[in-house]
């Protein structure tokens, strides 16, 4: 089946640095890519709809100039956290739909980020 | 992005017994779908159910779908214990292909 690979899984940074998260689709090409943060024992939130070849599309409330999204080639897609602050530490996670027929998504397996 | 409520937020059984998860929303929608998540691990696409469609089953999962009360429900029969986890429903609105999620439901199936 259509896999999505995330890393790092887990990742602790220094206040004011920046952390990049990759998200590669293994065995199919995804022109938009999707990315979540998750609080503990919370639901997904939508943060950026992550476009191949043109600007990431942001959802309301989320600064753009802190969460860089590139998504420089059919199978990849980055978000950059940018001068992390430990209010940012949270469970991200970025998804792709495999098939254009079919409206189930694929996630990665997320990235713990601890900034401290 | 808007969401949905679910309920029960936590649901404790014991193996063998069946669960059953309740998931309501507020928008109209294009399709409807259930997801697991385990513990601090990423999602797995479990079901999808269209807006046509009122019932629906793969294994051991059974997905109802009732457009005028604008609500779903995911019934896990003869539960196991692998099956404790984190399970959302998620929405996609006609025209769009992003997904709104519920608050989920937290199952835990003890031997």
């Amino acid at each position: 089946g259509a896999v999505v690979s995330q890393h790092p899984s887990r990742v602790i940074c220094k206040s004011g640095t920046s952390v990049k998260i990759e998200c590669r689709s293994l065995d199919f090409q995804a022109t938009t890519m999707f990315w979540y943060r998750q609080f503990p024992k919370q639901s997904l939130m939508l943060m950026a709809t992550s476009n191949e070849g043109s600007k990431a599309t942001y959802e309301q409330g989320v600064e753009k100039d802190k969460f860089l999204i590139n998504h420089a080639s059919l199978t990849l897609s980055t978000l950059t956290v940018t001068s992390a602050h430990p209010e940012d530490s949270s469970f991200y996670i970025c998804s792709a739909r495999p098939s254009q027929a079919y409206y189930g998504y694929t996630f990665g397996s997320g990235t713990r980020l601890t900034v401290v | 992005s808007q969401q949905g409520e679910e309920d029960p937020q936590a649901l404790s059984i014991q193996e063998g017994e069946n669960a059953t998860m309740n998931c309501s929303y507020k928008t109209s929608i294009n399709n409807l779908q259930w997801y697991r998540q385990n513990s601090g691990r990423g999602l797995v696409h479990l079901i999808l159910i269209r807006s046509n469609e009122r019932e629906k089953h793969s294994g051991r999962l059974r997905v109802t779908l009732d457009t005028s009360k604008k609500s779903s429900s995911l019934l896990i029969t003869a539960s196991r214990a692998a099956d404790t986890a984190s399970y959302f429903c998620a929405t996609v609105a006609p025209g769009y292909s992003t997904l709104t999620f519920g608050k989920g439901t937290m199952l835990l199936v003890s031997p």
